[in-house]
């Protein structure tokens, strides 16, 4: 089946690093994705990773997958106001079937 | 490089109306995606063109919805009739070529479309 499961929301301090946890089903997924969606707007690409890596570091982000677990995480390093927004996990289906499956969103929303 | 443009931005209607939603993708993309986002869910992809051709419509309910991309620019997507459920946000996005890889999908602001 095609599921992308994440934790609706998340709490962080100011300063804080982020980590956003996604579980996704289908073994045979190519790209995994992080979208940030702020209020009122469309879905901003923030990173992604190919299905054989298992980290990708860009300036404050870094995205972990473990393909073993179907594990992927998003960290943000020193979270700022800034960074309040929806975040979506989502998988681009493999096998010929190049559909993005994305989660329900993690809400991220920063503590002064 | 002006983004994806959606009008109406926002759409009340009663159910059993009709309602049409128009997108502009960026300038040179190939690629036209329509997104159906249901509160507090995720996108999900109604139909793909690629110019002016559908590529995927699997999860297009083609009782009420239909999608054209005359000239493999402009898209415009309509719901008729309309019912309760339909109340989402309606997001076109745009890719430069086929979606394939990292090719990134750039998304408009969305129509949040409400049927009373």
């Amino acid at each position: 089946g095609e599921d992308v499961e994440q934790s609706l929301f998340l709490s962080v301090r100011e300063g804080d690093s982020s980590v956003i946890n996604c579980t996704y089903t289908d073994s045979s997924s190519t790209y995994l994705y992080w979208y940030k969606q702020e209020p009122g707007a469309g879905l901003q690409l923030l990173t992604y990773i190919f299905s054989n890596m298992d980290m990708k570091q860009d300036q404050r982000l870094t995205v972990l997958l473990n393909k073993k677990d179907k594990h992927l995480s998003l960290r943000i390093a020193d979270t700022q106001t800034g960074d309040s927004a929806i975040y979506f996990c989502a998988e681009k289906m493999g096998q010929g079937d190049d559909k993005i499956i994305f989660g329900k969103g993690t809400r991220l929303h920063i503590l002064p | 490089e002006a983004g994806v443009a959606q009008s109406p931005r926002y759409k009340i209607i009663e159910k059993r109306q009709s309602v049409a939603f128009w997108c502009n993708p960026i300038s040179g993309h190939a690629t036209l995606y329509w997104y159906q986002q249901i509160l507090g869910q995720g996108p999900k992809l109604l139909i793909q063109f690629q110019n002016n051709g559908v590529v995927d419509d699997s999860q297009l309910p083609k009782d009420r919805f239909s999608a054209e991309r005359l000239k493999g620019v402009d898209s415009t997507l309509k719901i008729q009739p309309a019912k309760l459920e339909d109340s989402a946000v309606y997001l076109c996005a745009s890719s430069l070529v086929d979606g394939q890889g990292g090719d990134e999908q750039y998304f408009g602001p969305g129509t949040r479309l409400t049927v009373t």
